[in-house]
């Protein structure tokens, strides 16, 4: 099945610097998703974005697709502490599926 | 309603007992999916619910594993003769499909000893 792969696995920052993470993927999709994950807690949705949008704004976050490289970046700017998480894309393959299928995750901890 | 509900957060087992988790999704919601994600991995696929019926299934997913969500609304995963290799998150997530995401429940942690 689809899978997004993030890259790169472990990101490590000073807090006020920004913070960029890329997802790549493999086959044509409906829209690609960014969540976040606190250590042992459950994912929250960041933001979606769809197959015919190149980019989109929430807050301090600023998400590109590029549908022709099959690759996504999610930047996070003026980073803080609690910015520290696991951050997953996740893809909804066309065609139709409504399975959203997630990559192995970037670690990102931003110090203080 | 204040989002996915998953209970228990914990459970601890012996191998080879069942267990049983809850999912309480966000009500309106017509789509659930379960999850699982061990450590250092992202969620892996189990299985999808539209309304009260299970149309999907990973292939990975042994049979040992079932799930069910009568009526629509709330969905129980049960597993089987637990193994070790059954420690993981389970989480579940709900959705009204279109372009609103996927809300997660904070997830049950099975240990299976």
């Amino acid at each position: 099945s689809q899978q997004g792969e993030e890259d790169p696995q472990a990101l490590s920052i000073q807090e006020g610097e920004n913070a960029t993470m890329n997802c790549s993927y493999k086959t044509s999709i409906n829209n690609l998703q960014w969540y976040r994950q606190n250590s042992g807690r459950g994912l929250v949705h960041l933001i979606l974005i769809r197959s015919n949008e190149r980019e989109k704004h929430s807050g301090r976050l600023r998400v590109t697709l590029d549908t022709s490289k099959k690759s996504s970046s999610l930047l996070i700017t003026a980073s803080r502490a609690a910015d520290t998480a696991s951050y997953f894309c996740a893809t909804d393959a066309s065609g139709g599926s409504y399975i959203p299928t997630f990559g192995r995750g970037t670690s990102l901890i931003v110090h203080p | 309603d204040t989002g996915v509900s998953q209970n228990p957060r914990h459970k601890i087992t012996k191998r080879g007992q069942n267990v049983t988790f809850r999912c309480d999704p966000i009500s309106e919601h017509n789509r659930l999916y379960w999850y699982r994600q061990t450590l250092g991995q992202g969620p892996e696929f189990l299985t999808y619910f539209q309304n009260e019926a299970q149309l999907e299934k990973s292939r990975l997913l042994s049979d040992r594993f079932s799930a069910e969500r009568p009526k629509g609304s709330f969905s129980t995963l049960e597993i089987q003769r637990t193994e070790q290799g059954d420690s993981a998150m389970y989480l579940c997530a709900s959705s009204l499909g279109g372009t609103r995401g996927y809300t997660f429940g904070s997830g049950t942690r099975l240990t299976v000893v």
